[in-house]
């Protein structure tokens, strides 16, 4: 079993609409949860962390952890040709020395015109 | 503050070289993480460094090896190149252990 579980895509929404991304992981020591956002042939940048249970908003992103079900997700609102990438989850294990972030395979969306 | 940097961007080496990537961090940042990325493996944590210290390491092999100076910037080496270790090499830095880790525009490597 992976470890942090993404569907691969392509999620094609159209503009203006609701992108909504899951991801799960299996290891319930996990600590903090990141998002990252990566067009292609370019680096991963950072869209949000969150580390407690509940919902982040931070511009038309919304995070949503929920521990005790495992699972992570990402809300785009207003979806825009430019949310057009890979989307990242990865997650930071409690048992995990330093830093190691453990990345998802990543979901490709697709905004359409 | 400027962000994390990498040297050099591109490098094409042939099978057997070796070949060392360069990672400044933002500045302040202590921890330096490594990570490979291929389109059949997704991104994968090759190692980290705090204070000068390997804190962590991915399951590669020894051929992938790395340092950190005392001025955080951090290097990696990869000896004896094989076909398959072509890839972005991306760099990351954070402030703290456990905390948010921001990339550098890496490093691609072509292997011929």
């Amino acid at each position: 079993q992976k470890e942090v579980e993404q569907n691969s895509g392509p999620l094609s929404v159209p503009e203006g609409a609701i992108a909504s991304l899951n991801c799960t992981y299996s290891d319930r020591g996990s600590q903090s949860f990141f998002w990252y956002r990566q067009y292609s042939g370019k680096s991963p940048e950072l869209i949000m962390s969150i580390y407690s249970n509940g919902d982040k908003e931070d511009g038309r992103f919304t995070a949503q952890l929920n521990k005790a079900s495992q699972y992570v997700s990402l809300l785009i609102r207003d979806s825009q040709p430019s949310d057009s990438a890979t989307y990242l989850c990865a997650v930071i294990y409690i048992k995990a020395a330093g830093n190691k972030l453990t990345f998802g395979g990543g979901t490709r969306v697709l905004v359409k015109p | 503050k400027a962000g994390v940097t990498q040297t050099p961007r591109y490098l094409i080496k042939t099978r057997g070289q070796q070949v060392t990537l360069s990672c400044s961090p933002i500045s302040g940042h202590r921890s330096v993480s490594w990570y490979q990325q291929t389109p059949g493996q997704g991104l994968q944590f090759l190692f980290e460094y705090f204070s000068e210290t390997q804190r962590n390491k991915g399951n590669f092999p020894g051929r992938f090896s790395g340092r950190q100076f005392s001025n955080s910037r951090s290097e990696m080496n990869v000896s004896t190149l094989e076909l398959g270790d072509s890839a972005l090499y991306l760099c990351a830095s954070s402030p703290l252990i456990r905390d948010t880790q921001y990339f550098g525009p890496g490093t691609r490597l072509t292997v011929l």
